[in-house]
């Protein structure tokens, strides 16, 4: 199967300039994932969707940052205006549930510099 | 809140030798542990979980809840072993992983 799909892969802005990326999950993945990956440390959840529903944004600065997921499958990541500590790797996951068990897979991500 | 602790930020080996990869975590329910890997030029990947009690690409981890720990094991490791290894808990109802700040394994000859 065709693994979780993410563009841009690189991306460089000034600060204060708008960015989106895109996410189009695994066909089937009803639930869906944003994580920020700072470099020297693991990924940090940003936002979980479930089909076209939020279900967790605690971690999202939502100043700044917003997701959506229209049509319960593409999403996208919309940072506006960065700043230069949002230089990070983005990464896009969506899972599947064997059972009981649920199992995120992840995609290329994007690669973030905020100059 | 959870929290996952790894304390080595590189472990370097030598072809042949024991691995032994340190994770410990703090949350006070029943969390579920999970070790990922990221090979170079490669996407994050599950390596094993602690459900499973499986071994994979012949790594095994036991979830010790005395001490909150879930080191990651290879008794012989193996060039394409080199990679870096995330440590994740994930608890309660909402499916969220809390991933520590990973251990880059470094295989030599």
């Amino acid at each position: 199967e065709a693994g979780v799909a993410q563009s841009p892969r690189y991306k460089i802005i000034e600060k204060r300039q708008s960015v989106a990326f895109w996410c189009n999950p695994i066909s089937g993945h009803a639930t869906l994932y944003w994580y920020q990956q700072i470099l020297g440390q693991g990924p940090k959840l940003l936002i979980q969707f479930q089909n076209n529903g939020v279900v967790d944004d605690s971690q999202l600065p939502k100043d700044r940052f917003s997701a959506e997921r229209l049509k319960g499958v593409d999403s996208t990541l919309k940072i506006q205006p960065a700043k230069l500590e949002d230089s990070a790797v983005y990464l896009c996951a969506s899972s599947s549930w064997k059972g009981r068990r649920e199992t995120q897979y992840f995609g290329p991500g994007t690669r973030l510099l905020v100059l | 809140a959870q929290r996952v602790t790894q304390p080595e930020k590189l472990l370097s080996v030598f072809k042949g030798a024991p691995v032994e990869l340190k994770c410990n975590y703090s949350y006070s329910g029943s969390p579920e542990l999970f070790w990922y890997v990221q090979y170079s030029r490669q996407r994050l990947q599950l390596l094993l979980r602690h459900i499973s009690r499986e071994s994979i690409k012949g790594f095994t981890a036991d979830l010790n809840k005395g001490e909150t720990s879930f080191h990651l094991k290879k008794p012989f490791a193996q060039e394409e072993d080199s990679a870096m290894y995330y440590c994740a808990v994930m608890a309660g109802t909402a499916s969220k992983l809390t991933f520590g700040t990973g251990t880059r394994l470094q295989v030599t000859l």
